[in-house]
């Protein structure tokens, strides 16, 4: 099984743009889609980003998602930030039958 | 409006039974999977099992395989977790989660409900 490693945490300020990493081990990052969910305190989560890149109804043009085959990686950007992107945010794949969800990170808009 | 409602939770002994449940509503689901993920007290996502719209096909996670088992009931727009043998590193908020695509399992969650936790503790 392969895992998918993000930050820990990253933090910018209000209207400017931050990216989340999300590196994949083994395997290609391109071999399956990658979804993100973003996760408020208290909250269920709730899709920003599936299928690499498409946003869910609802959900800003302010994210989006890319994969980058050179360092086997997903990453979700957040532009334009605002004080309620403030979350956790996963990243999630799979592999045949197994599913992997990123150890999260926590984005914090100061 | 699609509504998935988790119910059964609560506080067990190790090596104790419980069975979850998760009602669904405001889609035909019958024809959609249905997902189990957990949350630990302050940690990531972690998926649990899956089930076909028919049935016929269950994956579980190598974490609960052996212990629990995923069943559904289409006449009842349910789908159940029957968790055994329980241990400590159980203890988690539950979530069931509706699969996006009818016909290839596409594991991407596209509505999740509310979670009923589970507390394994002597």
């Amino acid at each position: 099984n392969f895992m998918l490693t993000q930050p820990h945490s990253v933090s910018e300020s209000p209207g400017k743009t931050v990216t989340i990493s999300c590196t994949r081990s083994s395997g290609s990052i391109a071999s399956n889609y990658v979804q993100w969910y973003q996760q408020r305190p208290g909250s269920a989560p709730t899709t920003v980003i599936y299928e690499g890149n498409q946003r869910p109804s609802g959900v800003p043009d302010r994210f989006s998602g890319s994969i980058d085959t050179s360092s086997n990686s997903a990453s979700l950007f957040v532009s334009g930030l605002k004080t309620e992107d403030e979350a956790d945010y996963y990243c999630q794949s799979y592999d045949g039958t197994t599913v992997v969800f990123g150890g999260g990170t926590k984005l914090t808009v100061l | 409006q699609v509504l998935l409602a988790e119910s059964g939770g609560g506080v067990v002994q190790p090596g104790g039974s419980l069975r979850l449940s998760c009602a669904a509503s405001g889609f035909s689901f019958t024809i959609y999977g249905i997902h189990w993920v957990r949350q630990a007290p302050g940690k990531g996502l972690e998926w649990v099992a899956f089930i076909r719209s028919d049935g016929g096909d269950k994956y579980y996670a190598d974490s609960v395989k052996g212990r629990f088992s995923i069943s559904r009931d289409n006449s009842k727009s349910s789908v159940y977790l029957q968790m055994n043998s329980l241990r400590a590193d159980d203890t988690a908020l539950y979530y069931c989660a509706k699969e996006r695509d009818t016909v290839a399992v596409t594991y991407y969650f596209d509505y999740w409900g509310q979670g009923t936790l589970v507390t394994v503790s002597s």
